[in-house]
């Protein structure tokens, strides 16, 4: 079946750095990917998506690029702010009804 | 707007009381989800209504009932639950549920404490 591997976290970062927390997919076919991003005590909002090979999925500084020949989605930002501590998901939908596989997870904490 | 909105924001209840979640969305979507997550885990996909109809129904115990009454509303009846229920529980909508590159908009969950 589909999967999602997501770098394990925590992730402890100083403000300012560059940020990449690692996303494979195994699926068949094309799925589309996305990444969502938890706050504290909140629900997941859609961070970025792409919907087909090479397309990159841009928001808030954030990048992504689908990698079908890697079959990954890393996220990327190149200078991370308290604010953006959260735990970030990568996901794909594949199939019908909108299956959504999710990845566990990683953690980021971003230290002034 | 891409607001989902969920009541109540927490929820404490005995094993045999029974309580309703309430979730709501605007946007015109015509799938709507509901989703468990444990404490550091990610959603887990319970229920899928496409058009007003379930369309999934992940062997989610029956002691959980969902209904759709409604293209904007979604309930999840809760009865005789179990401690191991305690969870946030997570509303989702989307444009259409056969369309694999819609995005899903979520809410900001309920709480749920089973004493």
């Amino acid at each position: 079946g589909d999967s999602v591997t997501q770098m394990e976290g925590p992730v402890t970062l100083s403000e300012e750095a560059c940020l990449t927390i690692n996303c494979t997919y195994t699926a068949t076919g094309y799925p589309s990917l996305f990444w969502y991003v938890q706050y504290p005590g909140e629900g997941l909002q859609l961070l970025l998506k792409a919907t087909k090979a090479d397309d990159k999925g841009s928001n808030k500084g954030f990048e992504a690029t689908y990698r079908k020949e890697t079959t990954s989605f890393h996220l990327e930002k190149g200078s991370v702010q308290v604010s953006d501590s959260a735990v970030y998901f990568c996901a794909l939908i594949r199939g019908g009804y909108q299956k959504v596989t999710f990845g566990t997870g990683t953690k980021l904490q971003v230290i002034p | 707007d891409t607001e989902v909105t969920q009541t109540p924001k927490h929820l404490v209840m005995g094993m045999t009381n029974k309580k309703s979640l309430k979730c709501e969305q605007h946007m015109g979507h015509r799938a709507m989800y509901w989703y468990k997550q444990k404490a550091k885990k990610p959603p887990e996909l319970m229920f899928v209504y496409s058009y007003e109809k379930l369309s999934i129904n992940e062997s989610v115990p029956s002691r959980f009932s969902p209904e759709c009454p409604n293209s904007s509303l979604l309930n999840l009846h809760l009865h005789a639950l179990q401690p191991e229920d305690s969870a946030l529980y997570l509303c989702a909508s989307s444009q259409d549920a056969t369309v694999w590159s819609e995005t899903q908009y979520f809410g900001p969950g309920t709480r749920l404490l089973v004493l």
